[in-house]
């Protein structure tokens, strides 16, 4: 089990491009999160999402952010004309239902230049 | 919805010394606690829950209602304990966290 995999690694956007971030849940996992990592501060929630389901998407800011995980494939967290303040570190994590264990993945380091 | 407060940004001690990490709750109900660590280079996972009431790698954190706290405690501090440690409760399905603390152990 090769555990939640998240990519790229590290992704650098000039502004006004797109940002498209992948995670692939665990197997056997049906919840899927995203949290951001701001310089210096905390992990922020983003969304929480199950197969073709936006459960929760209140840490989303509302516009240029979109999140889905389809029937089949990845989990993706798309920006859209992204700005400088979008640079950070997004964390993908995945549970099975009803569980706060989660497994996170290691992250993709999103720099806009 | 419940919320911690985790007072301390950054905390430095010595090898062999106590550590104990703050995290304090607002919540009226009997709130679920979790602390993750996040070690250099490495991804954030899971070290304590605190029902279950168990000690992982030396650390124990005891739910005190009447303090509102569930801080994390080890007797004798390690280097390899430096990281990035975060309490955090479930708010709505899922976990929020609090603003972490950054742990090093100094030989």
């Amino acid at each position: 089990n090769a555990g939640v995999m998240q990519n790229p690694r590290h992704l650098v956007r000039r502004r006004g491009q797109e940002a498209r971030l992948r995670c692939s849940p665990m197997k056997g996992h049906s919840h899927v999160y995203w949290y951001r990592q701001l310089p210096e501060e905390g992990l922020k929630f983003m969304v929480y999402l199950q197969k073709e389901n936006i459960i929760d998407e209140s840490g989303m800011p509302k516009e240029r952010f979109s999140a889905e995980f389809p029937k089949e494939g990845p989990s993706i967290l798309r920006i859209q004309q992204v700005v400088r303040g979008d640079s950070a570190a997004y964390f993908c994590a995945s549970a099975e239902q009803g569980n706060y264990g989660y497994t996170f993945g290691s992250g993709t380091r999103l720099t806009v230049v | 919805a419940q919320r911690v407060t985790q007072p301390e940004k950054l905390l430095s001690v010595f090898k062999g010394a106590p550590v104990e990490l703050k995290c304090n709750y607002s919540y009226s109900g009997s709130p679920e606690l979790f602390w993750y660590v996040q070690y250099s280079r490495q991804r954030l996972q899971l070290l304590l829950r605190h029902i279950s009431r168990e000690s992982i790698k030396g650390f124990t954190a005891d739910l005190n209602k009447g303090e509102t706290s569930f801080h994390l405690k080890k007797p004798f501090a390690q280097e390899e304990d430096s990281a990035m440690y975060y309490c955090a409760p479930p708010n709505d399905y899922k976990l929020s966290f609090g603003a972490g603390t950054t742990v090093t152990v100094r030989a």
